[in-house]
């Protein structure tokens, strides 16, 4: 049974620092693994989208990295604002009809 | 991308009641998926609503509980049965790009039950 694990479960930083927040999963037969921000009471928006077969994907200041073999994937934030501030979900997206898996989010809080 | 619209955003209820959430995508999709988030919680998937048929429901949800409709393949409703405050949550719809299978989903209903 797949089990996603993200960590910190929450993290706070200064304005502009550079920061990753952690996503493992237990079975590395995956199809595919994407990031989601969710901010408070709203719903998910996909941030970046990474298919079994890469390695990694990248949006403006926001880089995802996939190694299945390990099972983890990074999610790296280059000069992270204050309107970073919000919950990251990971999901795991299973092969042989085995549904999307979640994450229990890592909440980030940006100072200014 | 897909663009995904839920009525109510949001509500409250007295227990016992019964609410019905719509979901409307701006494109044709052949699944959409209802998933419950709880406080503090991530998200649990209910169950995938394919147009034409009944509805796959998770272990440990009924079509009883939570009966869903799908009469196209851009609107599908999820409504929540017999309320109770434990049924108090985020309900999100969610579908998948025929592509890349690239999920996206809908602003969310927030649902509080009295």
């Amino acid at each position: 049974k797949q089990e996603v694990t993200q960590i910190p479960a929450a993290l706070s930083v200064p304005e502009g620092e550079n920061l990753v927040l952690n996503c493992s999963f237990t079975d590395s037969a995956i199809y595919n693994l994407q990031w989601f921000r969710q901010d408070p009471g709203k719903g998910l928006t996909s941030l970046l989208l990474i298919q079994s077969s890469q390695r990694e994907q990248t949006s403006g200041r926001l880089n995802a990295s996939l190694d299945k073999s390990s099972g983890r994937s990074t999610l790296y934030i280059a000069a992270s604002q204050p309107g970073d501030s919000a919950t990251y979900l990971c999901a795991v997206g299973g092969t042989g009809g085995f549904k999307t898996i979640f994450g229990a989010g890592t909440r980030l809080f940006v100072k200014a | 991308s897909a663009v995904i619209s839920q009525k109510p955003s949001r509500d409250i209820c007295q227990r016992g009641t019964s609410l019905t959430i719509q979901c409307q995508v701006d494109s044709q999709v052949t699944m959409m998926f209802w998933y419950r988030q709880q406080p503090g919680q991530s998200l649990t998937l209910i169950a995938t609503a394919n147009q034409g048929s009944e509805a796959t429901y998770e272990s440990g949800f009924v079509i009883d509980k939570f009966p869903i409709s799908r009469p196209n393949l851009t609107f599908s409703t999820l409504t929540v049965s017999n309320m109770s405050p434990e049924d108090s949550s985020i309900y999100l719809c969610s579908v998948e790009s025929q592509g890349n299978n690239e999920q996206f989903f809908g602003p969310g209903t927030r649902l509080t039950v009295l």
